[in-house]
């Protein structure tokens, strides 16, 4: 299996503000890196297809980078909305795994 | 607009079987994509458990696999899976979700909004 290592596990920041965390893999996964945001009591929601293409309706201060098995999630401008949990999942290859998670908190 | 929902029991005895389904309305569930299930243990990470092509074709997670099945029901459009022999382990929340290609399993770009299953006696 893939193993996926987010970093932070959880940081956190001011309204305004720009972060970044990171997703490594156990071994290369080109970019079949995806990102998801989460908030308490809802379901994910998919941010970044693999690596770096926005999904339809996100907002452009999320951005995406990497390939191979460093990865990163920058979000500029934090908004209120913006302070939730993010997930990487890699789909190189069966079983899907995700990262453990990084919560961003105000 | 396409919507996924997903309907369980709530509460299942240890070593029974976990029968979830998500109903899924404004799209065939047999005419493209693929479809899958996430679950999430109370205050964990997210966790896969399988795929299925809307041909039928199935992936499943290993740890699970011995005890897993997935399938549709075309007649609810609906997907279901079972998970048999549970345990205490098995308590979480179970997501429903349709890949963003048509063809190609490249993401979960569209969940429902989760079915909490609660293993207990």
């Amino acid at each position: 299996d893939i193993h996926m290592t987010q970093s932070p596990s959880s940081l956190s920041a001011s309204i305004g503000d720009r972060v970044t965390i990171t997703c490594r893999a156990s071994q290369s996964i080109a970019t079949y890196l995806h990102w998801y945001q989460q908030h308490p009591g809802k379901a994910p929601k998919l941010l970044m297809s693999a690596a770096s293409t926005l999904h339809t309706g996100v907002p452009s201060s999320f951005s995406g980078g990497g390939s191979g098995t460093d990865f990163t999630l920058t979000i500029n401008n934090l908004r209120p909305e913006d302070f939730a949990t993010y997930f990487c999942l890699q789909t190189f290859s069966t079983p899907w795994t995700f990262g453990q998670g990084t919560r961003v908190d105000i | 607009q396409v919507q996924l929902q997903e309907s369980g029991p709530g509460l299942v005895k240890p070593s029974e079987t976990l029968s979830v389904t998500c109903g899924v309305s404004g799209y065939s569930i047999t005419s493209g994509y693929f479809w899958g299930w996430v679950r999430q243990s109370p205050g964990k990470g997210l966790e896969w458990i399988a795929n299925i092509s809307h041909k039928g074709r199935t992936y499943y997670t290993p740890s699970l696999k011995s005890r897993l099945n997935l399938s549709f029901d075309t007649s609810k459009n609906a997907m279901s899976l079972r998970l048999s022999s549970v345990t205490a382990a098995d308590t979480a929340i179970y997501y429903c979700a349709r890949s963003g290609s048509s063809d190609w399993p490249d993401c979960f770009a569209m969940w429902g909004q989760g079915t909490m299953v609660t293993v207990s006696s």
